[in-house]
């Protein structure tokens, strides 16, 4: 099945900085990449995702760069904010279906005012 | 639409005791989705549902995890008898075709 690995896990940032959080899968039928982020309490709520005929997605001060090759993909964060600190999941597809994620274990993103 | 709402929102029961969990999704969305997450295992895919017909159960545990979807608002995951390893938050999400999951606020499950 697929795997999805995430680094770092944790990452501390100081505001205005940009953050950069890394995912790699294995399964190369892999076609749907989607990033979510989860407050502390909170429900995970995507904000991002690219799919595999495009290499690079950017909206506002997120992007997502994939690597089909490679099979890698990451996130961008820029002029990090402090409402920015959340976990925040890759996820990757598998058994060539969107509907089918396997998320990676997430990375706590701390941006310091 | 309110989203994808779940209940109960927290629950405390002792080993060898009975949980249902329950699911209302945003209507309209053709596919459902539990998910468990652990501080351990992190966001784990238990089974998904498309119009009501579960599509692959690979994400279940074992015999004691049950999920049913008799109708297009409405689905449960049960386990039965529970377990303290079971102790976690069970999320509920729905989507359309698109892929993009709207989670519901979860079910935080411990079992003493």
């Amino acid at each position: 099945g697929e795997n999805v690995e995430q680094h770092p896990s944790t990452l501390s940032v100081q505001e205005g900085d940009s953050a950069v959080i890394k995912c790699t899968y294995s399964d190369s039928a892999s076609n749907y990449f989607p990033w979510y982020k989860q407050e502390l309490g909170k429900r995970p709520q995507l904000i991002i995702d690219i799919r595999s005929n495009v290499g690079e997605k950017k909206d506002q001060r997120i992007a997502v760069t994939l690597n089909k090759t490679a099979k890698h993909f990451s996130l961008h964060i820029t002029e990090t904010q402090p409402e920015d600190s959340a976990v925040y999941f890759c996820a990757a597809s598998s058994g060539g279906s969107n509907y089918k994620l396997t998320f990676g274990k997430g990375t706590l993103l701390t941006v310091n005012p | 639409d309110a989203g994808v709402i779940q209940s109960p929102r927290h629950e405390v029961t002792e080993m060898g005791q009975e949980v249902t969990l329950r699911c209302k999704p945003i209507s309209g969305h053709d596919y459902l989705f539990w998910y468990r997450q652990t501080m351990m295992r992190g966001l784990e895919l238990l089974i998904y549902f498309n119009n009501n017909v579960p599509i692959d159960d690979s994400g279940m545990p074992e015999d004691r995890f049950s999920a049913k979807m008799p109708n297009a608002s409405f689905s449960t995951l049960k386990i039965q008898p529970s377990e303290p390893r079971d102790s976690a938050v069970y999320f509920c999400a729905s989507s359309l075709s698109t892929g993009e999951l709207f989670f519901g606020e979860g079910s935080r499950l411990t079992v003493l």
